[in-house]
């Protein structure tokens, strides 16, 4: 497809289950972004990827997130022993400009996790 | 620590009545300040970059501008399917990543 895309677009998971989300981005974009967007609040940066370098992941709030690119192109978020406080919208972006040099970040529809 | 604030929360307008957003920010050397738009249920959707003071941008019926402390979004005459949040982000140099603000809601009645 022309866009990114994000599956699943809907997850429900119990306290304590795992989750993963998965990010395609648009093809050659070199720089894929992550972030967290609670209910009425903008997005919260996570972590970048440049190519399948984890470049920085200081927004990552806990050890039990973690993030991948192993090959510079379809990225996963994974979630362990998530909690209540994880509930939110999962958005990835991608642009086609290492982020220094700034650039239009398209963003994917998100992931909608709720945990129960 | 960036800091990006914007205000009004939210803007219910009449069809036509034009109207500015703000977005006060705080960053350790800019690099740039982006404006986005966000439907329900939808990512954002990039509409400007400003990396000057002074410096304006426009698209349609919104004008963007900036100045050292913040930006402006201007709607001018208004539709209904301008109703969306507008989102604000900073980059500072150096930096990777975007600072957001929490957005105003734009309500457009016909």
């Amino acid at each position: 497809g022309a866009g990114v895309s994000q599956s699943p677009r809907y997850k429900v998971a119990k306290r304590g289950q795992d989750v993963a989300l998965r990010c395609d981005p648009i093809s050659g974009h070199v720089s894929l972004f992550w972030y967290q967007q609670a209910l009425g609040q903008g997005p919260e940066f996570l972590t970048y990827f440049q190519n399948e370098a984890q470049l920085d992941k200081s927004g990552l709030p806990s050890d039990r997130f973690f993030a991948e690119r192993p090959e510079g192109s379809v990225s996963t978020l994974k979630i362990q022993r998530t909690q209540q406080e994880d509930s939110a919208v999962y958005l990835c972006a991608s642009s086609l400009v290492t982020s220094r040099n700034t650039g239009e970040l398209f963003f994917g529809e998100g992931s909608r996790l709720t945990v129960l | 620590e960036d800091q990006v604030t914007q205000s009004p929360e939210a803007l219910r307008l009449q069809e036509g009545e034009s109207s500015s957003l703000n977005c006060s920010y705080t960053v350790s050397g800019l690099r740039g300040l982006f404006w986005y738009r966000q439907d329900p249920g939808k990512g954002p959707e990039f509409l400007f970059t400003l990396y000057s003071a002074g410096e304006e941008k426009e698209k349609e019926r919104l004008k963007a501008t900036l100045t050292k402390k913040e930006s402006f979004l201007h709607i001018t005459a208004p539709k209904p399917e301008d109703s969306a949040t507008y989102l604000c982000a900073v980059q500072a140099r150096g930096d990777y990543k975007l600072s957001f603000g929490a957005g105003t809601t734009v309500t457009v009645r016909a």
